[in-house]
């Protein structure tokens, strides 16, 4: 079946710092979702992606939809402690690969903390 | 619009007791999504409704899992008996009209502690 695997699983930020994240599958997908779930929160939609080669931003985030549809990756520039938090990508299983219209895939996330 | 809201926020319960988690989607949603998120296995998606209609439930674990959703404001997960090993924070998204495959608003979830 379908998989989204994300790297790096976890990472330590500096305030100030860029951070770049990345999601990646053995099959295609064609639409890309970036979430970010705050604790305690559920997961909000950062950014969509439509489009291979789609590089889409929203303020400090960017994210491009890659070339292979088989991967996507997430950028932010000049992290603020808000920006903690857990990075998801998701895309919407494919009937191809035996998945039902409606359902979509998650990641396992990439877990963003501060530096101590 | 005041989001998607799930009641309750926090349930601990003994086991074989029966659960149910509640949710209301978004105004206007036509797609109502169930997931368990736990560390071991991330985000699962449990069952998703179509205009009320149960469309997937291949996610729900075993029989032990129900869903319902008798109206367009207004779905249920229900356990029973439940199990220690059901503890995981369910959550209920619900999607616009031609955006089920995108934007799903998840509400804030239900953290269910069995014991």
């Amino acid at each position: 079946g379908q998989q989204l695997n994300q790297s790096p699983q976890s990472m330590f930020i500096q305030e100030g710092e860029d951070v770049s994240m990345n999601c990646t599958s053995s099959s295609i997908f064609n639409t890309w979702l970036w979430y970010k779930q705050d604790p305690g929160e559920g997961p909000v939609l950062l950014i969509a992606l439509y489009k291979a080669g789609e590089l889409t931003s929203n303020g400090r985030l960017t994210a491009q939809f890659g070339i292979t549809r088989k991967d996507s990756f997430l950028n932010i520039s000049a992290s603020i402690p808000s920006d903690v938090g857990i990075y998801f990508c998701a895309g919407p299983y494919s009937t191809y690969y035996g998945g039902s219209q409606g359902n979509l895939i998650f990641g396992k996330g990439t877990k963003l903390s501060v530096k101590p | 619009d005041a989001g998607v809201i799930q009641s309750p926020r926090h349930e601990v319960t003994e086991m074989g007791q029966e659960v149910t988690l509640r949710c209301k989607p978004i105004s206007g949603h036509d797609y109502l999504f169930w997931y368990r998120q736990t560390m071991m296995r991330g985000l699962e998606l449990l069952i998703y409704f179509n205009n009320n209609v149960p469309i997937d439930d291949s996610g729900m674990p075993e029989d032990r899992f129900s869903a319902k959703m008798p109206n367009a404001s207004f779905s249920t997960l229900k356990i029973q008996p439940s199990e220690p090993r059901d503890s995981a924070v369910y959550f209920c998204a619900s999607s616009a009209p031609g955006h089920w495959n995108t934007e799903a608003f998840f509400g804030q979830g239900t953290r269910l502690t069995v014991v």
